[in-house]
């Protein structure tokens, strides 16, 4: 089956540029979510999305962020403009509903130089 | 605050050792609760939950056990295998309320061949 599946898995970028992460929950989840990864931090819930409504952004850091979640089936999370501060490990969850494990996909390393 | 720790920071052990990895809790509401597994460059993967109807669920190799008294969970793995290297985490969250997993800072496990 399937896992969730996320884009890129690397990406070095100069601060200032737009950046957009992709998702790909696996097909019939009804919950999505999206988490930042740091040594400092841990991991850090950004936004969630039940079917495909954002249902709670408070962890995202700032306005440079944003979530969309157009369809069922693909999510992106974009920064801009993008800082240093951001580089982290972006993961991206689903799961079948509320009570039920979150599935994580392998997620995207993104270096901001 | 809602927060989720864990005791030892890292731990290494020999191979076919058993490991006990523990985790404290401070919500006394949360009534669902998740270990993950986190190998390098992977995202987190599901290895067992338990729901506070519960104080013992045994998987494959692994048990997990609940003491609400003492908001105390812990992953006991049977014979480690040096595939069992790699950070875990737990996790908790309240069913029916936010659907956020709050995840400890996780727990970095070594075994030795």
């Amino acid at each position: 089956d399937a896992g969730v599946i996320q884009s890129p898995r690397h990406e070095v970028t100069e601060m200032g540029q737009e950046v957009t992460l992709r998702c790909k929950p696996i097909s019939g989840h009804d919950y999505l979510f999206w988490y930042r990864q740091t040594m400092m931090r841990g991991l850090e819930l950004l936004i969630y999305f039940n079917n495909n409504v954002p249902i709670d952004d408070s962890g995202m850091p700032e306005d440079r962020f944003s979530a969309k979640m157009p369809n069922a089936s693909f999510s992106t999370l974009k920064i801009q403009p993008s800082e240093p501060r951001d580089s982290a490990v972006y993961f991206c969850a689903s799961s079948l509903w509320g009570g039920q494990p979150q599935h994580f996909g392998d997620g995207t390393r993104l270096s901001i130089l | 605050g809602e927060s989720v720790g864990l005791h030892l920071p890292t731990l290494s052990v020999q191979e076919g050792d058993n490991s006990i990895i523990n985790c404290a809790y401070s919500n006394s509401a949360s009534d669902y609760f998740i270990w993950y597994k986190q190998e390098s460059g992977k995202g987190p993967q599901f290895i067992i939950d338990i729901r506070s109807n519960m104080d013992k669920r045994q998987g494959q190799r692994v048990t997990v056990l609940l003491n609400k008294t003492v908001k105390h969970l812990s992953l006991q793995i049977a014979a480690t295998q040096p595939g069992d290297s790699a950070v875990y985490f737990c996790a908790e969250t309240v069913q029916g309320g936010s659907e956020k997993l709050v995840f400890g800072k996780g727990m970095k496990l070594t075994v030795n061949p």
